[in-house]
C-alpha cells in the first residue's frame, strides 16, 4: 500500500510564479515530513522539513504547509526559478522509525 | 565537507552473478540507510544501521539482499545472484540524528 502519495506525476510552471507541490498519507503515526529535490543522476538533496507540531516552516522561497487532519502537505516555491526544475519528493517516517517512506515524486518544470 | 559517497556510480553486471555496493557516510554520522528506486518509482527501504544496534533490515527484498556496516564507517550492500527485477538506483544515506538524512549519488545497477 501507498503510504505516502504524490498525485501529480508533473507540473509545469512559468518563472516566477508560484509552484504548489502536494502530498497526501494514509499513516496517523507519521510525525515527520520532508521534501528533497532530485537532479537526474544525482541522490536526493534535502530541501526542507516539517515537524508534526507544526503547520508551516519556511526557508527562504521554499514554504511547508501541514494540514494534520487532512494528512495533507504542500510545497510552495516562490517566485519559481528555471533551476528548481527536478524531481520532488515527499518522505514522511513515524516517532521510533528511522526509515523514511517516499512518495513517487512529481516532476517540476519551470519555463524561463 | 565531504558528503555521501558512493561506489562504482555504474554496474552491468550478468544475471546470475554477485554485486557489492559501497558507501561511505558522512563522518559523525552515526545511522546510515540503504534504499533503492527503481525506474518510475519512488525510494523503497531496504536496511537502517545506527549504531552498534542490530540493523533493521526489514524492508530487505530477498535473502539474496545483504548488507554490513563496520562501527560507524563503512557500509556495503551485497546482492547475489542478481535478477532483472534487480535493476535500479541503489542510494545511501547517513544522519546524525532522527531526523534529516543526507543522500549519496547513488549506484545504478544494471543486470543483463
Amino acid at each position: 500500500d501507498q503510504q505516502v502519495k504524490q498525485n501529480s506525476p508533473s507540473l509545469s510552471v512559468q518563472e516566477g510564479r508560484i509552484s504548489i507541490l502536494n502530498c497526501d498519507y494514509t499513516n496517523s503515526m507519521f510525525d515527520y515530513f520532508l521534501w528533497y529535490k532530485k537532479y537526474p543522476a544525482e541522490g536526493p538533496t534535502f530541501l526542507i522539513s516539517i515537524s508534526s507540531i507544526k503547520d508551516k516552516n519556511e526557508d527562504g522561497r521554499f514554504t511547508v504547509f501541514l494540514n494534520k487532519s487532512a494528512k495533507h502537505l504542500s510545497l510552495h516555491i516562490v517566485p519559481s526559478q528555471p533551476g528548481d526544475s527536478a524531481v520532488y519528493f515527499c518522505a514522511a517516517k513515524g516517532t521510533g522509525f528511522q526509515k523514511l517512506v517516499f512518495g513517487t515524486g512529481t516532476r517540476l518544470l519551470v519555463s524561463p | 565537507g565531504a558528503g555521501v559517497s558512493q561506489s562504482p556510480s555504474n554496474k552491468v553486471t550478468e544475471k546470475g552473478k554477485d554485486v557489492e555496493l559501497r558507501c561511505d557516510p558522512i563522518s559523525g554520522h552515526t545511522a546510515l540507510y540503504w534504499y533503492r528506486q527503481r525506474l518510475g518509482q519512488g525510494l523503497e527501504f531496504l536496511i537502517y544501521f545506527q549504531g552498534n544496534s542490530a540493523p533493521d533490515k526489514s524492508g530487505l527484498p530477498s535473502d539474496r539482499f545483504s548488507a554490513e556496516r563496520t562501527g560507524e564507517s563503512v557500509s556495503t550492500l551485497t546482492i547475489q545472484r542478481t535478477q532483472q527485477e534487480d535493476s535500479a538506483v541503489y542510494l545511501c544515506a547517513s544522519s546524525l540524528g532522527p531526523d534529516t538524512q543526507y543522500f549519496g549519488p547513488g549506484t545504478r545497477l544494471t543486470v543483463l
